[in-house]
């Protein structure tokens, strides 16, 4: 079974700077796909950023990028010119391109912004 | 509507009443997914819906736990005899189609607590 893990439970950012959210999992597939989403205090989840694991490149969202190291199983995503709007729960996440269409989530990290 | 809608967003049940929980996702998604979200954690999947066919329903935690969608449409997560390690949010989510790389829109949840 597939796992996501998490490793920073809170991070903290000033305005206008950068952030890296950091985020590791375990698989023994070949193929997939990773993502990050966002969950404001809301509760509404809203997909960020996503990667499909067999393209090289990593994927850019304007100011939302990843860093995708496929040997070492890792998936951060770098927030740069940080908003307050930015705020909120971050996970991570994975899919199977075979055998299931299920996200397995992270235990998310809390992302404050100070102004 | 523009998004999934549930309802209610709110429940609270005292230990051992039945409940059910109502997903209404985008028009024309075939595929829905109910996953459970305790405090402070990432979302658990806990069934997975292609129309009115229910083709994964792994991690439904208990025989308590009961889902369908009869119509292919809107679906029902009922939980009978509530115990109290059942609260926690409850999210649905639509998507297109049943493919990997098709996004996943999720509702606001309802959250459930049982006294």
């Amino acid at each position: 079974a597939q796992t996501v893990t998490q490793s920073q439970p809170e991070m903290s950012v000033q305005e206008a700077e950068t952030v890296t959210l950091s985020c590791t999992y375990d698989t023994s597939e070949s193929d997939y796909y990773l993502f990050w989403y966002k969950q404001p205090p809301s509760r509404q989840m809203i997909l960020v950023i996503r990667q499909e694991a067999y393209k090289q490149q990593n994927a850019t969202e304007n100011r939302f990028s990843v860093n995708f190291q496929k040997a070492a199983k890792s998936f951060s995503l770098k927030i740069s010119d940080s908003q307050l709007g930015d705020a909120a729960m971050y996970f991570c996440a994975y899919r199977s391109r075979e055998g299931g269409n299920k996200l397995v989530f992270g235990a998310g990290t809390i992302l404050r912004v100070k102004s | 509507g523009a998004g999934v809608s549930q309802s209610p967003r709110y429940k609270v049940a005292k230990r051992g009443q039945d409940v059910a929980l109502r997903c209404d996702p985008i028009s024309g998604h075939v595929s829905l997914f109910w996953y459970q979200q305790a405090l402070g954690q990432g979302p658990e999947f806990l069934t997975y819906f292609q129309n009115e066919a229910q083709l994964d329903k792994s991690g439904l935690p208990s025989d308590r736990f009961f889902a369908e969608r009869p119509e292919g449409s809107v679906s029902t997560l009922k939980i009978q005899r509530t115990q109290q390690e059942d609260s926690a949010v409850y999210l649905c989510a639509s998507s297109l189609r049943g493919i990997s790389y098709n996004e996943q829109f999720f509702g606001p949840g309802t959250r459930l607590t049982v006294l």
